[in-house]
């Protein structure tokens, strides 16, 4: 009855290659996040997602998109990887957003490491 | 964008003491103040949180109090324990607008030396 589950929970992948990571979750929440954590634990976030906007960190390279195929879902797409790319990827839910948000519920962490 | 500043990176603190962390945010319209707790190797979860009309909020040895005119929230933690050991994050509401969700702080990594 995991509420935010994620796979794959770890990936090693070579540099280049497309990958793509998949985020599910069953609260009913109406926003989804994905973060990128780095090896000094920076939380960042990269979009929020809800069934009416996307909205995008600008300094997300171009190369990550998020597909929504429904509420319930926000997987992350990565093309041409790069070696800076390696980190944790953590999907979240909430409630609420915006000015007043509610409690981020986190998934498990996706570690992609590039080669 | 909403900027938040954390401090300090890495605390230390006898088991049994207290232990403070602070930290100040960049945007008054902010209203919104969590913290997360991020255990070695797990996802972080949400311990304590704070929003804009309330100056201070306890739960058992955990507190936070909020100084809206200053910008800056604080986490207390009393009586550590060895399971209090982790990563601690504060975080701050973004106004929409811009890249919506939390904008969080780069984390303090608590030590409680037995």
């Amino acid at each position: 009855d995991t509420a935010v589950s994620q796979t794959p929970k770890y990936l090693v992948t070579q540099m280049g290659n497309d990958k793509s990571i998949k985020c599910e979750q069953n609260l009913g929440h109406d926003t989804m996040y994905w973060y990128k954590q780095d090896s000094k634990k920076f939380l960042k976030i990269m979009f929020s997602y809800n069934n009416k906007e996307l909205i995008i960190n600008e300094t997300v390279p171009n190369r990550f998109s998020p597909k929504s195929p429904d509420k319930a879902h926000l997987n992350l797409h990565i093309n041409s990887l790069e070696l800076g790319d390696s980190a944790v990827y953590f999907c979240a839910s909430s409630l609420l957003a915006g000015p007043t948000p509610g409690e981020l519920f986190f998934g498990e962490g996706s570690r992609l490491t590039v080669l | 964008g909403e900027n938040v500043e954390q401090h300090p990176s890495t605390l230390s603190v006898q088991e049994g003491d207290s232990a403070v962390i602070k930290c100040t945010y960049s945007d008054s319209a902010s209203n919104y103040f969590p913290w997360y707790k991020q255990e070695l190797g797990k996802r972080p979860q949400l311990i304590i949180d704070i929003r804009s009309n309330v100056g201070e909020k306890k739960d058992q040895r955990i507190a936070v109090t909020l100084n809206k005119t200053a910008k800056h929230f604080s986490l207390h933690i009393t009586e550590t324990q060895p399971e209090d050991s982790a990563v601690y994050f504060c975080a701050a509401s973004t106004p929409a607008g811009g890249a919506d969700g939390l904008t969080f702080g780069k984390g303090t990594h608590l030590i409680i030396q037995p």
